[in-house]
């Protein structure tokens, strides 16, 4: 139980392209879900909180226009990354908790973007 | 504000040896304490997790935790490790459960397992 997908997995894009990834909870319903990033070697930093229904908070330092999320259903939240540019490049990962709250992030496998 | 600091940014060790990674953290409240662990070119899998209670946490495949709050630490330990252990070893921070706390990662620690 509690399995959470991304896709795509991978994606290679132009520069100036807009990039969708989705994220999705399979076996479960989460009212909240979270973006990460992740730089190689590095560790994951928290982009923005997102709640079924409600506009997404954003970390300082990430722009929301840019880093446009959806979270339109209990089991779909989307990141939609606009006008891709070549440092956009990172692995992005997503988390959910379910409707009954609780302490456990359940992570998604992550979605690798390389921007040409 | 809370951080987690992981001591050693890589741990090389043979196989059937004990490891022991290191994590500290500061917070100016009570907190709850996680260690992930993520294989190579893939999402973040639940470790173990301390929340309350017994100070001493287990997880099913032989890693074993201590929250010490003296010492605001929470150090991983395996007494035999094995080359399957081979990953990135993340602990993270949270003071909210109720409302699904954010969490705080420490800068991770590869640990590799030499046969």
């Amino acid at each position: 139980g509690a399995v959470v997908s991304q896709h795509p997995s991978w994606v290679i894009c132009k520069s100036g392209t807009s990039v969708k990834i989705e994220c999705r909870s399979l076996d479960f319903q989460a009212t909240t879900m979270f973006w990460y990033r992740q730089f190689p070697k590095q560790s994951l930093m928290l982009m923005a909180t997102s709640n079924e229904g409600s506009k997404a908070t954003y970390e300082q330092g990430v722009e929301k226009d840019k880093f446009l999320i959806n979270h339109a259903s209990l089991t779909l939240s989307t990141l939609t990354v606009t006008s891709a540019h070549p440092e956009d490049s990172s692995f992005y990962i997503c988390s959910a908790i379910g409707l009954a709250g609780g302490e456990t992030q359940y992570f998604g496998p992550g979605t690798r973007l390389l921007v040409l | 504000a809370q951080s987690v600091t992981q001591l050693d940014s890589q741990v090389p060790v043979f196989e059937e040896a004990p490891v022991e990674l290191r994590c500290n953290y500061s917070s100016s409240v009570s907190v709850y304490l996680f260690w992930y662990v993520q294989y190579p070119n893939q999402g973040l899998q639940l470790l173990l997790k301390y929340l309350s209670g017994s100070t001493l946490v287990e997880s099913i495949n032989g890693f074993e935790a201590e929250f010490n709050k003296s010492q605001t630490s929470f150090h991983l330990r395996k007494p035999s490790v094995h080359i399957s252990d081979t990953a990135e070893y993340f602990c993270a921070v949270s003071d909210s459960l109720n409302q699904g706390g954010k969490l705080i990662f420490g800068q991770g620690t590869e640990l590799s397992v030499k046969p």
